[in-house]
Parts: C-alpha cells; sequence; structure tokens
C-alpha cells in the first residue's frame, strides 16, 4: 500500500504559469482533499470532493480549481500562478471507519511562485 | 462556520516534563476531534483522536480530554522525550455528511534534552 501519494515533490513558477498538482490513494477512500499549509496558519481547505464526481470550495479556493479523475485520483490546478500562492500543498483522503475518521495525508508538494 | 482556535503556538519543556496543547471549537454539531503530529518536513500524521461520546482517550503517553458543554479538548503529553519535539494540529469536524474538519494553527513543541 503505497497510501497517498503526490507529484511533483517540488515545483518553481513564473508568475502567470499554470500547473497541475497529481493526488492518488489505492485505500479505496471516497473522501479526498487538498490544503495548504503557510506558516502560523495551519492547514487550510482548498477544495474537497466528497465522493467520485463530486467536488466543492473550501475556505480558500481562489485561483484554483480541481478534477476529481476517479475515485483514486484528485488534482488540482492553478491556471495562473501568483506569489501569494507558494506555500506547501497537502493531499488527503479519508473514509468512515468504525470511531475514526483520521485523514491520509501525500507527501506534500513545495511550491514556489517568482 | 466552524472555528477552531489553538493555544499555544509554541511550547519548550524539558525532557521527562508533560506537556499541554488546548483547543476551542465553536460548532456545537462537530463530534469527531483529532490530533495530528507534523515532524520537520514531514506530512500530519493522526496521533490520537476523539469523538464526542467519549470524555478521555489515552494511548501510552499521550491522552486527550473533551469538555463537550465548554467546548473545548486538550492534549496530554507525559514524560516528554527529544523525538515529541514537532508541530501538533488539532481538528474538529461533524461526520453526519460530508467530513470537512476545520484545524487549528498549530503548536511547536520543544523538548530540550
Amino acid at each position: 500500500n503505497a497510501g497517498v501519494t503526490q507529484t511533483p515533490k517540488f515545483q518553481v513558477l513564473k508568475t502567470g504559469q499554470s500547473m497541475t498538482l497529481q493526488c492518488a490513494q489505492d485505500m479505496n477512500h471516497n473522501s479526498m482533499y487538498w490544503y495548504r499549509q503557510d506558516p502560523g496558519m495551519g492547514l487550510r481547505l482548498i477544495y474537497y470532493s466528497a465522493s467520485e464526481g463530486t467536488t466543492d470550495k473550501g475556505e480558500v479556493p481562489n485561483g484554483y480549481n480541481v478534477s476529481r479523475l476517479n475515485k483514486r485520483e484528485f488534482s488540482l490546478r492553478l491556471e495562473s500562478a501568483a506569489p501569494s500562492q507558494t506555500s506547501v500543498y497537502f493531499c488527503a483522503s479519508s473514509e468512515v471507519r468504525g470511531a475514526s475518521n483520521e485523514q491520509f495525508f501525500g507527501p506534500g508538494t513545495r511550491l514556489t511562485v517568482l | 462556520g466552524e472555528n477552531v482556535e489553538q493555544h499555544p503556538s509554541t511550547l519548550s519543556v524539558q525532557e521527562g516534563d508533560s506537556a499541554v496543547i488546548k483547543c476551542t471549537y465553536s460548532d456545537s454539531a462537530s463530534n469527531y476531534f483529532p490530533w495530528y503530529k507534523q515532524e520537520l518536513g514531514k506530512r500530519p500524521q493522526l496521533i490520537i483522536d476523539i469523538r464526542s461520546n467519549v470524555g478521555e482517550k489515552k494511548d501510552q503517553r499521550i491522552a486527550v480530554t473533551l469538555n463537550k458543554t465548554a467546548k473545548h479538548f486538550s492534549l496530554h503529553i507525559t514524560e516528554t522525550q527529544p523525538e515529541d519535539s514537532a508541530v501538533y494540529f488539532c481538528a474538529a469536524g461533524g461526520t453526519g455528511g460530508s467530513y470537512i474538519p476545520t484545524f487549528g494553527r498549530g503548536t511547536s513543541l520543544i523538548v530540550h534534552p
């Protein structure tokens, strides 16, 4: 079991460039999430997908789009990158298992926008 | 929506001391309260969680307590060790429909040998 995987691990973009962050999970989870982590700000939800075929905005969705390609994969796209999107991005997945709703996180993507 | 406040933002202790991190939440519909540990450069990982029908849960040196009336929950780490040094996040969320937790801003715990 690989758990949650993300690509790329690091990326440097120039302002205005676009890119897609890829995420996949092999735990058969229905729910998937994209977070950004900035110093002192905790984990802020960008978008989530409660099940295949559905996506919803989180706390900070502006400047991002997502695609739930199938049950395994959930991608995050930056159409026109801005320096304010410099951050560490985490994908996560979860499923109710008994009394737990544990979220499993990917290793993260460190993005710098110049 | 849910609002989670976490304190302190930084906590420095000597090895062997206890550490306590506190969180408050605002939405009475929240019924699941996990704690995550994030080591430097790594991903967050669950260390303990509690549901609202339980007041306390313990797992070796870590424990979580929940006061539903006051809407606060705490993480307790006893006999701290240098490897406990990390950022700890609390979260709160409801599991009635889609599970969408709100995270606290994190506590940086430093354990001095």
